[in-house]
C-alpha cells in the first residue's frame, strides 16, 4: 500500500499571501495524483489531478507540480474562500486508493 | 450534470447491518466504476470500496473486507454498501463518488456525493 504524507498538518496564512502544501509518497506514483479541497460540512471538491491539471471551473490561483514521489499544491494569493483542509491522494497503484491526512489552511 | 445522492445513514448498533444507497444522475451510470470513500468525525478520507461498470470487479479496503459488500443496480441508477457486523470505528459519514474515465477504476474521482452519516453506536 502507498502512504501519502502531507506537511505541514496546518499552514496559517494571511488572505492575499502564498501558500505552498507538500504531499509526499512512499514510493514512486508518477503523476498520478490529485488534489481535493473540503469545507466544513462539505463534500470534497476535485481541484487538481494528473499532478497539474485544474479541474474545470478551478480558479488560475490553484496550481500543482510535481512527479514520482514528491508533490506540490500552492495557492499563488489566498482568498478568504480558499481557507480549507487539502488532501492529496494518489491512483497510481490501488487498491487502495490512499490519501493524506490532510493540511488545514487557517487564516493567519 | 452529475449528481450523486446517498441516503441510508443513522444510527445503528454495534453488530447490525445497514444499508447505503447512492441515486445517481445526469451520466451514463452503467458506463462508470463508482466507489465508497468514509470520514470518521474530525478525521480524514478513507476509501472504503470500489465496484466496476458492470458489477464484474469489487475491491475493498482491509478495514471492512468480509464484513461490507458494495453492489450496484444498473437498471436503477443505484449504487449500494451492505454493512454488517458494524463496529464503533466505522462510525463517518460515507460518500459515494465517480470515476472519471469510461471502465476503468484507476482514476481520480471527480465528482462526491454530500454524504450520509453512519453512527455506530449501543
Amino acid at each position: 500500500e502507498i502512504v501519502m504524507t502531507q506537511s505541514p498538518a496546518t499552514l496559517s496564512v494571511s488572505p492575499g499571501e502564498r501558500a505552498t502544501l507538500s504531499c509526499r509518497a512512499s514510493q514512486s506514483i508518477t503523476t498520478n495524483l490529485a488534489w481535493y479541497q473540503q469545507k466544513p460540512g462539505q463534500a470534497p471538491r476535485l481541484l487538481i489531478y494528473a499532478a497539474s491539471t485544474r479541474a474545470t471551473g478551478v480558479p488560475a490561483r490553484f496550481s500543482g507540480s510535481g512527479s514520482g514521489t514528491e508533490f506540490t499544491l500552492t495557492i499563488s494569493s489566498l482568498q478568504s474562500e480558499d481557507f480549507a483542509v487539502y488532501y492529496c491522494q494518489q491512483y497510481n497503484n490501488w487498491p487502495p486508493w490512499t490519501f493524506g491526512q490532510g493540511t488545514k489552511v487557517e487564516i493567519k | 450534470q452529475v449528481q450523486l445522492v446517498e441516503s441510508g445513514g443513522g444510527v445503528v448498533q454495534p453488530g447490525r447491518s445497514l444499508r447505503l444507497s447512492c441515486a445517481a444522475a445526469g451520466f451514463s451510470f452503467s458506463s462508470y466504476g463508482m466507489h465508497w470513500v468514509r470520514q470518521a468525525p474530525g478525521k480524514g478520507l478513507e476509501w472504503v470500496a470500489v465496484i466496476s461498470h458492470d458489477g464484474s470487479n469489487e475491491y475493498y479496503a482491509d478495514s471492512v473486507k468480509g464484513r461490507f459488500t458494495i453492489s450496484r443496480d444498473n437498471s436503477k441508477n443505484t449504487l449500494y454498501l451492505q454493512m454488517n457486523s458494524l463496529r464503533a470505528e466505522d462510525t463517518a459519514v460515507y460518500y459515494c463518488a465517480k470515476t472519471t474515465v469510461l471502465r476503468f477504476l484507476g482514476d481520480y474521482f471527480a465528482y462526491w456525493g454530500q454524504g450520509t452519516l453512519v453512527t455506530v453506536s449501543s
